[in-house]
């Protein structure tokens, strides 16, 4: 089983929706959850991060999380051509530093 | 001001050769990662290093080393280049224990 899963996509949504990427992890003790994007040929950008169960929300974007469930999703709002990208999401083992990716849910925004 | 810069940004050469990537932090970050992005974009770590404990990924073959002269610099040496070992490899770096990491722009390596 792999430590972190995402849904490959692609996942196509028009310009202006809401676009919702989810992710599931495996170790139960995983404490940090971080959502990146990376477009082609480029590096991952830190988008959200977040600890505690419950919603945060930074501008457009909103990061949810479930430790009981073992599931962290992200939510892009007025999705705009610019988001298309990859996202990773990304979780940090109990008592290590790095981090376990999923393979990334590649989004297209459709003007 | 970058703050996680890695060079070359691209390395191209042959089987068998001996090559190094450099990296570097000027976040004050304590801990530096190296990662391997392999051609279906799944991103691994490879190693974590601080000026206390390197951790390294047991499936890294000992071909990989790092190499750290200073908390801001984690150099990646590779000896006996292999056709697998093509790739993107991003450098990162991270402040204490669960915060975020920030990734260098990565350094396309492809063997001939």
């Amino acid at each position: 089983q792999k430590e972190v899963e995402q849904n490959s996509g692609p996942l196509s949504v028009p310009e202006g929706a809401i676009a919702s990427l989810n992710c599931t992890y495996s170790d139960r003790g995983s404490q940090s959850f971080f959502w990146y994007r990376q477009y082609s040929g480029k590096s991952p950008e830190l988008i959200m991060f977040i600890y505690s169960n419950g919603d945060k929300e930074d501008g457009r974007f909103t990061a949810q999380l479930n430790k009981a469930s073992q599931y962290v999703s992200l939510l892009i709002r007025d999705s705009q051509p610019s988001d298309s990208a990859t996202y990773l999401c990304a979780v940090t083992p109990p008592g290590a530093n790095n981090l376990f990716f999923g393979t990334g849910t590649r989004l297209t925004v459709i003007p | 001001d970058t703050a996680v810069s890695q060079t070359p940004k691209y390395l191209v050469t042959q089987m068998g050769n001996d090559k190094s990537i450099k990296c570097e932090q000027n976040l004050g970050h304590d801990t530096m990662y190296w990662y391997k992005q392999d051609s279906k974009k799944f991103l691994k770590i490879m190693f974590s290093y601080n000026n206390k404990e390197l951790i390294i990924n047991e499936t890294v073959p000992n071909r990989f080393s790092p190499k750290s002269p200073d908390k801001a610099h984690l150099n990646l040496h590779i000896n006996s280049l292999e056709l697998g070992d093509s790739a993107v490899y991003f450098c990162a770096s991270g402040g204490r224990e669960n915060q975020p990491q920030h990734f260098g722009d990565g350094t396309r390596l492809s063997i001939l």
